[in-house]
């Protein structure tokens, strides 16, 4: 089963535009990380926040972390045509605080971003 | 480039057979894990590696087997072929298998065809 839900499924937006996905889970976690999947391409590690931080930066992402409504947030500031790709949020929710890396994926937002 | 190399990339079979993929992990991982993409059941973990040994098992099926290697490289066979096991199979690998935080690096898949 899918822990995370991630809204919306589709988002299509002009360049330079923000994009701003949501993922929701169910239940308790370690960390979670955001994956970028190029069409039909391997999955490329964008970031991960661990359960007890609220907000993280790298470069043009911006990912928050709420854990009191199991919910995460990935904001991509100023986007570009080549930002175009599937984007997915994954929880680790190893047993006793560590984790085995036994992630568990949403269906994914198909991010467009129009020249 | 990931780090985590995946044999072949692509795969076309007929129903009833075997195959086997292999992964390279990244250099110094030494956990490994087995992934499945598929359209109607999304991303799913299937199996994880940790310096040889099996570590945790998703919904992996009983004709599907995977080992981890000494020199940390990992197969995984699928046998007796349905139609329905098409799908993009993912390799990942981390430093260690048991800690919080533990970001999991992909290969590029391979794409497996049963006809």
């Amino acid at each position: 089963s899918q822990q995370g839900e991630e809204d919306p499924q589709a988002l299509s937006i002009q360049e330079g535009e923000n994009a701003t996905m949501n993922c929701s889970y169910k239940t308790s976690i370690n960390n979670l990380q955001w994956y970028r999947q190029n069409s039909g391409r391997g999955l490329v590690h964008l970031i991960l926040i661990r359960s007890n931080e609220r907000e993280k930066h790298s470069g043009r992402l911006r990912v928050t972390l709420d854990t009191s409504k199991k919910s995460s947030s990935l904001l991509i500031t100023a986007s570009r045509a080549a930002d175009t790709a599937s984007y997915f949020c994954a929880t680790d929710a190893g047993a006793g605080g560590t984790s085995y890396g036994k992630l568990t994926f949403g269906q994914g937002t198909i991010l467009t971003v129009h020249p | 480039d990931s780090g985590v190399t995946q044999t072949p990339k692509h795969l076309i079979t007929a129903t009833g057979q075997r195959v086997t993929l292999r992964c390279s992990p990244r250099s110094g991982d030494l956990s490994v894990y087995w992934y499945q993409q598929s359209l109607d059941q999304g991303l799913q973990f299937l199996i994880q590696y940790y310096n040889g040994e099996e570590r945790a098992k998703g919904n992996i099926l009983e004709r599907f087997s995977a080992q981890q290697f000494p020199d940390l490289h990992s197969e995984l066979n699928l046998s007796s072929l349905e139609l329905g096991d098409s799908a993009l199979y993912f390799c990942a690998s981390s430093v260690i298998g048991a800690v919080s935080g533990n970001t999991i690096y992909f290969g590029e898949g391979s794409w497996l065809t049963v006809v």
